[in-house]
């Protein structure tokens, strides 16, 4: 049971141009959604997060959207540039306690290919 | 430097053997976790901690086995009784969070990762 999933496997883009991931979620009780980038032989490093009290966040040229209606999150990417190649994955975790840790539930992962 | 080290890089396993992957932290982070990763099916959670001397089974536990004895130490090993075992693991660690906060920022720090094949 995929709770959190990235239908898209692989996407390619133009450098420069706009980079739109996606990913869907079923469990409506994720309430924090995190972006992560990996790189080959290498582990996943944090990109970008959301709570679900915001429908959108930014930093650098790095923007998630939520659509909490939809069950949906974007991650959008502009200008694309080479080192953005690399697999992303979308994450969640939902709220179990006031305090302490939540585990993330990961997406299977996009890989993005930036063509020079 | 602060960081999650995860030792070895590579290991081969010959069948019916028992393997130990080693992930240490040196963030005081409070909870830590193992991931396996297989192509096409994303980071699947194996086994998480959340204080010393405590751990819980995640998705795919079985064959598994983890401890910990101490706050930076997470080691898990990969038992005869798991019967497709080859594939990239990832450790990860977190900070103990209050949540409540508005504006709270919160993810994994992962390690580097061990390719493990049977051979």
């Amino acid at each position: 049971d995929q709770q959190v999933k990235q239908n898209s496997p692989s996407l390619s883009v133009q450098e420069g141009r706009i980079s739109i991931l996606n990913c869907d979620y079923t469990n409506s009780m994720f309430d924090y959604f995190l972006w992560y980038k990996k790189y080959p032989a290498e582990g996943p490093t944090f990109l970008i997060s959301i709570s679900s009290i915001k429908d959108k966040n930014e930093d650098g040229r790095f923007t998630v959207f939520l659509n909490k209606s939809a069950k949906h999150l974007s991650l959008h990417i502009v200008p694309s540039q080479p080192g953005d190649s690399a697999v992303y994955f979308c994450a969640a975790s939902a709220q179990e306690s006031n305090f302490g840790n939540e585990k993330l539930t990961f997406g299977t992962g996009t890989r993005l290919t930036i063509i020079p | 430097d602060g960081g999650i080290t995860q030792s070895p890089k590579y290991l081969f396993r010959k069948e019916g053997q028992n393997v130990t992957l080693s992930c240490e932290q040196n963030l005081n982070h409070d909870a830590m976790y193992w991931y396996r990763q297989d192509p096409g099916q994303g980071l699947r959670l194996i086994y998480y901690s959340q204080i010393v001397n405590d751990f819980q089974k995640g998705d795919i536990a079985e064959g598994y086995s983890v401890s910990r004895e101490k706050k930076e130490s997470f080691p898990l090993t990969v038992t005869s009784a798991q019967k497709n075992p080859t594939a990239f693991y990832l450790c990860a660690s977190s900070i103990d969070l209050l949540r409540g906060s508005s504006s709270y920022n919160y993810g994994y720090t992962f390690g580097s990762g061990t390719r493990l094949t049977v051979v």
